[in-house]
């Protein structure tokens, strides 16, 4: 159980251009979910939380305009990377945390690696 | 804000051998502390986590322990193989509250 995808696992686009990246709980409700970015041999970092149905929060330093998240219902949750440059080249993993038994944990995805040419 | 610490950054062992990997965190009031594994181009897997009120907890060859008032928790791996091979992130956070503060991982190497 607590299974979290990803979608798309890689994504490489062009410099300008926007990319969306969708993450889903598969087999309970999220009532919340994070998205990190990680850069290489590097820790995870918070980039923002979102609560179903609220605005995320962003952690300092993290654009809200470039990096749009969406978390529409109890299992989705999408970050949108607007106007990608290729500093914005990145693994972005998304994480959820339910009710119930798990609430306490994060579960994460399996990340989306990100190349801006 | 919360503040971990952790060590070593990488570790070698040999296989069969014992693993033991180290953070510290600074917020008295943490009470969470989950433990991931993270596989080269993967996401972190949750491998065991412990609650404040609990010392110790083990899972077959892996364990945590807990020391609160010395505001440090370990993770300790038995019987090691080469599988075990990844980067651990252990983290701290407020029970039911949203942010983990994560360690900056270590690197475990198990040489067959």
């Amino acid at each position: 159980g607590a299974v979290v995808s990803q979608h798309p696992s890689r994504v490489i686009c062009k410099s300008g251009t926007s990319v969306k990246i969708e993450c889903r709980s598969l087999d309970f409700q999220a009532t919340t979910m994070f998205w990190y970015r990680q850069f290489p041999k590097k820790s995870l970092m918070l980039m923002a939380t979102s609560n179903e149905g609220s605005k995320a929060t962003y952690e300092q330093g993290v654009e809200k305009d470039k990096f749009l998240i969406n978390h529409a219902s109890l299992t989705l949750s999408t970050l949108t990377v607007t106007s990608a440059h290729p500093e914005d080249s990145s693994f972005y993993i998304c994480s959820a945390r339910g009710g119930g038994s798990i609430q306490e944990t994060q579960y994460f995805g399996p990340g989306t690696r990100l190349l801006v040419l | 804000g919360e503040n971990v610490e952790q060590h070593p950054s990488t570790l070698s062992v040999q296989e069969g051998d014992s693993a033991v990997i180290k953070c510290t965190y600074s917020d008295s009031a943490s009470n969470y502390f989950p433990w991931y594994k993270q596989e080269l181009g993967k996401g972190p897997q949750l491998i065991i986590d412990i609650r404040s009120n609990v010392g110790e907890k083990k899972d077959q060859r892996i364990a945590v322990t807990l020391n609160k008032t010395a505001k440090h928790f370990s993770l300790h791996i038995t019987e090691t193989q080469p599988e075990d091979s990844a980067v651990y992130f252990c983290a701290a956070s407020l029970y039911l509250f949203n942010k983990f503060y994560f360690g900056s991982g270590t690197k475990l190497n198990v040489k067959p």
